[in-house]
C-alpha cells in the first residue's frame, strides 16, 4: 500500500493564480481531510470529507473548494492565490467504524504565494 | 484563549533523559487523546492514542490524560536521538474531527 499520497511536493504561484492539490489513498478510508500547517503552528482543519459525494467545512475553509467523487480521491482547489495560502498543506484520511479511527497523513505540499 | 495550548520549545536534552510534554486544553467535551510524532518536513503520525482518563504505555513511550485538570502529557523514557521531532497533541469529542497544539520541538544530543 502506498497509504496517502500527495502531489505535487513544491509550488510556487502568483498572486490570483489558481491551483489543485491532489490527495490519494489506497486504503479504502471512507474519511478524508484537508489541514493546512503554518510555520510553528498546528494543523487546521480546512475541509474534510465522509464519503464520497459528502464534503464539509473545516475551521479555515475560506478561499478553497473541495470535491470528493470517488472514494480514494480529495483534491482541494485554491482559486485566485493569496499570500495568506502560503502553508504546508496536508491530506489525511480515516476508517470510520469501530476503533481508534486513526488518520494517516500524506507528505504535505509546500505550497508558496508570491 | 486557543482551545489547545502546547508549549513549543524547543526543548533540547541530552541522549538516554527522560522527556516531559504537555498539553492543556479548554474544551471539557474532547474525550479522545492523540499525540502525533512530526519529523522535519514530513506528515504527521500516530504515536500514542488515549480514550478519556488513564495512562498508557507503549515501549518507552506513556501518556497521560487528566480530564479533571485538562491535562495531557507523554512522557519519552531512554530518549534517543532517532526521537528528535516535533510532538504535537491532539484532542477531539469524536476522534474525527481533531484539534491540534502548536507542537513542541524536541532535540536529543547525543
Amino acid at each position: 500500500n502506498a497509504g496517502v499520497t500527495q502531489t505535487p511536493k513544491f509550488r510556487i504561484l502568483k498572486i490570483g493564480q489558481s491551483m489543485t492539490l491532489q490527495c490519494a489513498q489506497d486504503m479504502n478510508h471512507n474519511y478524508m481531510y484537508w489541514y493546512r500547517q503554518d510555520p510553528g503552528m498546528g494543523l487546521k482543519l480546512i475541509y474534510y470529507s465522509v464519503g464520497a459525494g459528502i464534503t464539509d467545512k473545516g475551521e479555515v475553509p475560506n478561499g478553497y473548494n473541495v470535491s470528493r467523487s470517488t472514494t480514494e480521491d480529495f483534491p482541494l482547489r485554491l482559486e485566485l492565490a493569496a499570500p495568506s495560502q502560503t502553508s504546508v498543506y496536508f491530506c489525511a484520511s480515516s476508517y470510520f467504524g469501530t476503533g481508534t479511527d486513526t488518520q494517516y497523513f500524506g507528505p504535505g505540499t509546500r505550497l508558496t504565494v508570491l | 484563549q486557543k482551545e489547545v495550548e502546547q508549549d513549543p520549545g524547543p526543548l533540547s536534552v541530552p541522549e538516554g533523559a527522560i522527556v516531559s510534554l504537555n498539553c492543556t486544553y479548554s474544551n471539557s467535551a474532547f474525550q479522545y487523546f492523540m499525540w502525533y510524532r512530526q519529523y522535519s518536513r514530513k506528515g504527521p503520525e500516530l504515536l500514542m492514542y488515549t480514550y478519556s482518563s488513564g495512562n498508557k504505555e507503549d515501549g518507552r513511550f506513556t501518556a497521560q490524560v487528566d480530564k479533571s485538570s485538562k491535562y495531557i502529557s507523554l512522557f519519552i523514557r531512554d530518549s534517543q536521538p532517532s526521537d528528535s521531532a516535533t510532538y504535537l497533541c491532539a484532542m477531539s469529542e469524536s476522534a474525527r474531527q481533531l484539534t491540534f497544539g502548536s507542537g513542541t520541538q524536541l532535540t536529543v544530543l547525543p
